[in-house]
């Protein structure tokens, strides 16, 4: 069975530029989370999704960022435009419905220059 | 504001001794806690939870504690192999909805 898939692996881009994360999550998995660590730092949760909707989206640093969830499958982070203050490796985790314990991709890593 | 708080950056140990690895947290609204271990470009693995209404759970050669008057809990490799060493991260939250608050990590080195 796949695990949880992120491209880019690592992705490197000028302040005020935009980029999209992708996270593809276990198959069957209603279940989506986006955290974030950036250097230094604790990883910190960014939002949940539960199929197509935003469950919690309370850790989104601002309106930057723009998650969504396409049909319930695969996930995108959008940040627009990004600051150097975005840097980090943003992991994407899944997990099935009613139990289970969480999955994490290796993330990806953004660096903004 | 840190919620969860693992002060040890780092911790080395010898190979087939034990390892423990420290947690605190200050949210008493905390119920569930988990211990993931990470390799590095790789993200974050489950390795073991406990629920609140627990002190103790067992899995193996690994062992959470949970003291909840003191706000703490310990994981326990025990015995600790080399194929142990990674950052090892205790992460927290309210009920099991998996909006964890994740503590800086530790990184254990197992030597041979």
């Amino acid at each position: 069975e796949a695990g949880v898939t992120q491209f880019p692996s690592h992705s490197v881009i000028e302040k005020g530029q935009t980029v999209t994360l992708r996270c593809d999550p276990i198959s069957g998995h209603d279940n989506l989370y986006w955290y974030r660590r950036v250097m230094g730092k604790e990883i910190k949760f960014l939002l949940h999704f539960v199929k197509e909707s935003k469950q919690d989206e309370s850790g989104m640093p601002n309106n930057r960022f723009l998650a969504e969830r396409t049909g319930g499958t695969y996930s995108t982070l959008k940040v627009q435009p990004a600051e150097l203050e975005d840097s980090g490796v943003y992991f994407c985790a899944s997990r099935p419905r009613i139990t289970g314990e969480l999955f994490f991709g290796e993330g990806s890593r953004l660096t903004v220059l | 504001d840190q919620q969860v708080k693992q002060n040890s950056p780092s911790l080395s140990v010898q190979e087939g001794r034990i390892s423990i690895l420290n947690c605190d947290y200050t949210n008493s609204m905390f119920d569930y806690f988990l211990w993931y271990k990470k390799y590095p470009a790789e993200g974050p693995t489950f390795l073991i939870s406990i629920s609140s209404i627990k002190d103790k759970n067992e899995d193996g050669r690994f062992t959470v504690f949970l003291n909840k008057s003191a706000k703490h809990l310990s994981l326990h490799i025990v015995p600790s192999q080399p194929g142990d060493s990674a950052v090892y991260f205790c992460a927290a939250s309210t009920g099991s909805n998996y909006k964890l608050t994740f503590g800086k990590g530790t990184l254990l080195t197992v030597n041979p």
